[in-house]
């Protein structure tokens, strides 16, 4: 099975400023036929189900302002928010489909310093 | 627009049994895949089973197999998750989540239900 990684487990970081969580594959989730990375990143707010803002590893979903974007190729991967709001408080999911043992990381604790 | 509302969340005891539903609106239920995903008390999210569009393959976590059966019935738009020999462990929410064909990640979650497993 496919281990997810994720670092920090925690972050604080002031308003307006860049936030970044990395995300690492035991194994590939590029697939080489079709040059797509299996790697989606999620945000889940306290009480609420998680909702998807990242697939294919840099494909921003609908309605999902453009300060959150995603990079990373093979078995290393980021999703960065390049201008902290209040709203972004969250824990961040990353997740891979590439096998059907699908998988996430621990999560990433997201806060305001 | 896509919903997902889940249900028969609720206390058992260790050993018992459960069944969970979830309903779906507002897409076509019977072109697309489905998750459950769990979520135990202050802990991260674990993917637990997934069923395709036309129910003719499963799949699941290895600590559920053997325990856990997913099923859908297209007809009734609806998915299900047949628990048995319930472990404290299994305690969580459960979601079921939409798999978007195009997208290859989950597009649409429900609220989830919550299932306790205790004495």
């Amino acid at each position: 099975d496919i281990v997810m990684t994720q670092s920090p487990d925690s972050l604080a970081v002031s308003l307006g400023e860049r936030a970044t969580i990395n995300c690492k594959s035991s194994q590939s989730v590029l697939y080489i036929s079709n040059n797509k990375n299996y790697l989606a990143w999620y945000q889940q707010k306290p009480g609420q189900p998680p909702k998807l803002l990242i697939y294919w590893a840099s494909t921003r979903e609908s309605g999902v302002p453009d300060r959150f974007s995603g990079s990373g190729s093979g078995t290393d991967f980021t999703l960065t928010i390049s201008s902290l709001q209040a709203e972004d408080v969250a824990v961040y999911y990353c997740q891979q489909y590439y096998t059907t043992t699908y998988s996430f990381g621990q999560g990433t604790k997201l806060e305001i310093k | 627009q896509a919903h997902l509302v889940e249900s028969g969340g609720g206390v058992v005891q260790p050993g018992g049994s459960l069944r969970l539903s979830c309903a779906a609106s507002g897409f076509s239920f019977s072109s697309n895949g489905i998750h459950w995903v769990r979520q135990a008390p202050g802990k991260g999210l674990e993917w637990v089973a997934f069923i395709l569009f036309d129910g003719r393959n499963e799949y699941y976590t290895n600590s559920v197999k053997g325990r856990f059966t997913i099923s859908r019935d297209n007809s009734k738009n609806m998915l299900y998750l047949q628990m048995i020999s319930l472990r404290p462990a299994d305690t969580a929410i459960y979601y079921c989540a939409k798999d978007a064909n195009s997208k290859g990640a989950f597009d649409i979650w429900g609220q989830g239900t919550m299932v306790t497993v205790s004495s």
